[in-house]
């Protein structure tokens, strides 16, 4: 069966502090993988989307990048956080353009 | 301009009764659309999907309806239980076909 994993489950770093988030995906091959942003009490925003190694699309300008260095290996990161960083970050994966399955979440606080 | 929206921010039924939840899209043409159930500190979970030429869709108490004249997309949840107390989001698909665009949610509450 496939699992996704998201490490860590909470953060709490400096702002201008580098940031890297990691995803990882098993049991399953080229998957699309996603990152989104919760804010509190809000939706999700998608921030970038990946459907193979080394492809990326970012969704939103923005202070973050993503890597997909490996087919189920997805990161997330930042060279300076800013305090509008601050969120809920989610990992997802699909297999076509349905159904997502999301980790388990990273909670990051950014002072 | 595009929009996903959600009937309420929040909404509180009696445990037993049939929740309803609404979700409305503007200037998108989907493909299909879903709905996810999403627990504090936690990652969406799948429910159900429903595609543009399906009308109706029911797994268990769940029955989700999809209107593309009316743009609107119905959710309901019968019998309702405490345990169905849950943030849920509608997701469609987006222009490109390769991401999806989520709606913001309503917050449902079953009082025991």
């Amino acid at each position: 069966s496939q699992t996704i994993h998201q490490w860590p489950a909470t953060l709490v770093q400096p702002v201008g502090s580098p940031l890297s988030l990691e995803c990882t995906v098993e049991g399953t091959s080229n998957p699309n993988l996603y990152w989104y942003r919760q804010a509190a009490g809000r939706g999700l925003q998608l921030l970038f989307y990946s459907v193979g190694i080394g492809q990326i699309s970012s969704e939103v300008p923005q202070n973050l990048s993503a890597s997909r260095p490996q087919d189920r290996q997805f990161i997330l990161s930042s060279k300076k956080l800013l305090l509008s960083d601050s969120g809920f970050y989610l990992c997802a994966w699909s297999v076509g353009v349905e159904t997502q399955y999301f980790g388990p979440g990273t909670r990051l606080l950014v002072l | 301009s595009q929009k996903i929206e959600q009937n309420s921010e929040a909404l509180n039924i009696q445990e037993g009764k049939t929740a309803t939840l609404t979700c409305n899209y503007t200037n998108y043409s989907p493909a299909y659309l879903q709905w996810y159930r999403q627990d504090p500190g936690r990652g969406p979970v799948f429910l159900l999907l429903i595609r543009e030429n399906e009308k109706e869709k029911r797994k268990e108490r769940l029955k989700v309806t999809f209107d593309t004249t009316l743009k609107q997309s119905l959710f309901h949840i019968t019998a309702s239980q405490p345990a169905d107390s849950a943030t849920y989001l509608c997701a469609l698909d987006g222009n490109y076909g390769q991401n999806f665009v989520f709606g913001p949610g309503t917050r449902l509450s079953v009082l025991p």
